[in-house]
């Protein structure tokens, strides 16, 4: 079995400010690991993902995620955030095979403020 | 490439009503999935399809029913609404490859149920 917690419902950041939305997962076999976005009334689109290699994942829209094994994290960053980056924010686990469904986090509301 | 796309986008019901939610690829996805989203709760899975012909109950059927009509097609059918399935529903295919698997949302249908 797998689960993903997202520690943090929300979080407030200012305009231009770094933020970091955090994501523990736990699971027992090799994972693949996906951070989603949603916009206000729109569906989820993927922002990055990892699944082997380098553990410094880059995405879309100056988004990074860094993969910790050992802590079993899988941490969302962005150095300076804008007003369009208000969204939730959701992690997912896959179990490391084909075919494994995704599981999904509770989600995390960024909120830029000016 | 219209992707996932699900109809209607909005539905109010009547406790005890029946509707049924649409959902169409065109991906050439085997997989398809069924979500409610409700605040606080991220994404939960009602049912799922492994193969065009398959259907298999996900964390919260209760209440729903799914029909898998070809690869295309995975449609959601609430036979006696009731308030407590009031909800976005979410639809999305998975794509399955030896090395990774990665999902694909619908713009989802916001359904109320008075």
């Amino acid at each position: 079995a797998q689960s993903v917690t997202q520690l943090d419902s929300q979080v407030p950041v200012f305009e231009e400010a770094p933020v970091e939305l955090r994501c523990n997962y736990s699971s027992s076999v090799s994972v693949y690991l996906f951070w989603y976005v949603q916009y206000p009334n729109q569906g989820l689109q993927l922002l990055l993902k990892y699944l082997s290699g380098s553990t410094l994942v880059k995405g879309i829209n100056g988004f990074e995620a860094e993969f910790n094994k050992s802590q079993t994290s899988f941490h969302l960053r962005k150095p300076s955030v804008h007003i369009s980056d208000t969204a939730e924010y959701f992690c997912a686990v896959s179990g490391g095979r084909r075919g494994n469904k995704l599981t999904f986090g509770t989600g995390t509301q960024l909120k830029v403020e000016l | 490439n219209a992707g996932v796309t699900q109809t209607p986008k909005f539905q109010v019901l009547k406790t005890g009503q029946s509707m049924t939610l649409q959902c169409a690829q065109d991906m050439n996805h085997n997989s398809m999935y069924w979500y409610r989203q409700d605040p606080g709760m991220g994404l939960r899975l009602i049912y799922y399809s492994a193969s065009e012909g398959t259907t298999d109950k996900g964390e919260v059927p209760n209440g729903y029913n799914v029909s898998r009509l070809n690869k295309r097609e995975f449609s959601l059918r609430l036979e006696s609404a009731a308030p407590s399935q009031t909800s976005v529903y979410f639809c999305a295919t998975q794509i399955e490859r030896a090395s990774y698997n990665e999902q694909f949302f619908g713009p989802g249908t916001r359904l109320t149920v008075l």
